[in-house]
């Protein structure tokens, strides 16, 4: 089991440019949370999806981030237009089931200069 | 609203002490209660978690934790810590009603030789 994969794993990039984010889940497990690491704020869940289907985007910041998850081995978090604040590690959790705990990817370490 | 409290930001313990670790949460129900670790640069690992059942639940790497319903804490401890032990510790509770895991905001252990 090769775990939850995610890239790229750092990200440097200038603002107003568009990031996108990958994840793909262990095989199998069915949920898929989006979650942002900074100092000031700790770990805000941003979006989660069952099945493939987005179920809560109410941590999603603003317009200017967009999550898709288009089959049960892929989802994407992008950023358009990305801007300074939006610094930070961004990981993907995966989960079998609702008494399991998530498996998380070593993240995305994400910087817009 | 499901929440977790973590008091300490930061410890720091001598090699081969003992260590423990505080949560409190607030749940109306039976809680699912997680502790995990990251280390620097990593994702976040699962150490234990408790569903029901025994209150004292064992880990991985030798820590161990004990739910206690009256107090509504779930702290972790492990008898004699080890220098690789440095690392952000997270304390965890499963909002059911919000199918959520609810982040504590994290106590950073240093070990010191």
């Amino acid at each position: 089991d090769a775990g939850v994969i995610q890239s790229p794993r750092h990200e440097v990039t200038e603002m107003g440019q568009e990031v996108t984010l990958r994840c793909k889940p262990i095989s199998g497990h069915n949920s898929l949370f989006w979650y942002r690491q900074t100092m000031m704020r700790g770990l805000e869940l941003l979006i989660y999806f069952n099945n493939n289907v987005p179920i809560d985007d109410s941590g999603m910041p603003e317009d200017r981030f967009s999550a898709k998850m288009p089959n049960a081995s892929f989802s994407t978090l992008k950023i358009q237009p990305s801007e300074p604040r939006d610094s930070a590690v961004y990981f993907c959790a995966s989960r079998a089931r609702v008494n399991y705990g998530y498996t998380f990817g070593s993240g995305t370490r994400l910087t817009v200069v | 609203a499901q929440s977790v409290t973590q008091p300490d930001i930061h410890i720091t313990v001598s090699e081969g002490a003992s260590l423990e670790l505080r949560c409190n949460y607030s749940y109306g129900a039976t809680p699912y209660l997680f502790w995990y670790v990251q280390s620097p640069g990593q994702g976040l690992q699962l150490l234990l978690k408790y569903f029901s059942g025994d209150t004292l639940v064992q880990g991985i790497k030798g820590f161990e934790a004990e739910f206690k319903r009256s107090q509504s804490s779930f702290n972790l401890r492990k008898p004699s810590v080890h220098w690789s032990d440095a690392a952000e510790y997270f304390c965890a509770v499963y909002g059911g009603a919000t199918n959520k895991l609810i982040f504590g905001t994290g106590t950073l252990l240093a070990v010191q030789p």
